[in-house]
């Protein structure tokens, strides 16, 4: 029974459309994360949610805009996609444990983005 | 914004030799910790260290963190063919508790 899971696996789309990612977690988590690694392997966060509100917010264009309707599904939407925007993007979840005072994330198995 | 950067950015061993990756970081942690990311998948948690933590094992796994170098590594004993794969190094600051990364560590073991 997979932890955290993202669809689609791969997307290809044109420059200028409109697309979203879903992304669901079965462990009970209270925090979820959308993080995009590029072609480089450099993984950075984009998103946090905690039960549902937006707690971090990095310097990611207005174009992306994440839905959290419930504290389970964090789901990126991507408005007038561009070329830069090609990457793999993660969706992770965590429980902060307050006895071990960190966050230790779950990872989906991402998601593939090829934008033409 | 970014907080690990790993080294080598590359490492090419044989079965059975030790594998030794680094990670060396700008601003005080609250949390050091080492994820593994094969091919094609998502990453996978491996050992976390706090920063009143100097060392940890897991299995083949052994992480050193020296906070007043602003550095931490991760040693695989005795390496196998399916070690291979990025390791990634995330610290956590301040209040916030959010993990960020580097660009990993690409480990090939030969066979």
């Amino acid at each position: 029974d997979t932890a955290v899971s993202q669809t689609p696996k791969y997307l290809v789309t044109q420059m200028g459309n409109d697309k979203s990612i879903k992304c669901e977690q079965n462990l009970g988590h209270d925090t979820m994360y959308w993080y995009k690694q590029d072609s480089k392997k450099f993984l950075k966060i984009m998103f946090s949610y905690n039960n549902k509100e937006l707690i971090i917010n990095e310097t990611v264009p207005n174009r992306f805009s994440p839905k959290s309707p419930d504290k389970a599904h964090l789901n990126l939407h991507i408005n007038s996609l561009e070329l830069g925007d090609s990457a793999v993007y993660f969706c992770a979840s965590s429980q902060f444990g307050r006895a071990v005072g960190a966050n230790v994330l779950t990872f989906g198995a991402g998601s593939r983005l090829t934008v033409l | 914004s970014q907080q690990g950067e790993e080294d080598p950015q590359a490492l090419s061993i044989q079965e059975g030799e030790n594998a030794t990756m680094n990670c060396s970081y700008k601003t005080s942690i609250n949390n050091l910790q080492w994820y593994r990311q094969n091919s094609g998948r998502g990453l996978v948690h491996l050992i976390l260290i706090r920063s009143n933590e100097r060392e940890k094992h897991s299995g083949r796994l052994r992480v050193t963190l020296d906070t007043s170098k602003k550095s931490s590594s991760l040693l695989i004993t005795a390496s196998r063919a399916a070690d291979t794969a990025s390791y990634f190094c995330a610290t956590d600051s301040g209040g916030s508790y959010i993990p960020t990364f580097g660009r990993g560590t690409s480990l090939i073991v030969h066979p």
